[in-house]
């Protein structure tokens, strides 16, 4: 079956703008997950949905940045005011339940200039 | 300390060898582990998963769990060329929902 998919490949912007990435996960899985991967280092935890609702934001750096997922499936995950130190690949993983394993997208490059 | 982590490596290792992977962790990720394969500029892949003390084995790849001490391994048997690649080792405490990853081994496997 489909696997988790995310849109933008790559993101290119300027200091300041805004930008949103997109998160498909595999059908039928509850939890979604959203990561922050910069170069040389594992994969930071930012956000967890459950459903609808956002049930972890500890890892959010900073209040510039927020995600959503109205309808329990696509999430969106939206920055504002963009930092160069906001570069760095976004992956979104999804699972079936809160403790099952997580199936990783193939990210989204966003490089801030 | 870190809540988990590896030896940045790069582990080179001759075609054909074992390549063995360790990681550590701290008490706040101590329920269930995960193995990731990386390749260059590709997302995460699911190799193995680990619940409870002792081996598991799926093909070439063996994890194993030592609660006791805090560490987890990975083996990989008749190493090839494509398993080059970096590894991530990842704890999920009980009850949780994030994985917490270390930062990698680089594994290298020359012809």
């Amino acid at each position: 079956g489909a696997g988790v998919s995310q849109t933008p490949s790559n993101k290119v912007t300027e200091k300041g703008k805004y930008v949103e990435l997109r998160c498909d996960p595999i059908s039928g899985h509850t939890a979604l997950y959203w990561y922050r991967q910069s170069l040389g280092q594992g994969p930071e935890f930012l956000i967890y949905f459950q459903g609808t609702g956002a049930a972890d934001d500890s890892g959010l750096p900073n209040d510039r940045f927020f995600a959503v997922r109205p309808e329990g499936s696509v999430s969106t995950l939206k920055i504002q005011r963009t930092e160069r130190g906001d570069s760095a690949v976004y992956l979104c993983a999804s699972s079936l339940s809160r403790e099952d394993t997580q199936y990783f997208g193939p990210g989204t490059r966003l490089t801030v200039l | 300390q870190k809540e988990v982590e590896q030896n940045s490596g790069p582990l080179s290792v001759p075609e054909g060898a074992i390549a063995s992977l360790n990681c550590t962790y701290s008490d706040r990720v101590s329920q269930s582990f995960f193995w990731y394969r990386q390749y260059s500029g590709k997302s995460p892949e699911l190799i193995m998963s680990i619940y409870s003390n002792g081996d598991k084995e799926d093909g070439r790849f063996t994890a194993q769990l030592n609660k006791a001490s805090q560490y987890v391994s990975l083996l990989i048997r008749d190493s090839q060329p494509s398993d080059s690649a970096t590894y991530l080792c990842a704890g999920l405490k009980a009850a949780g929902n994030k994985l917490t990853f270390g930062g990698g081994t680089r594994v290298l496997v020359k012809p």
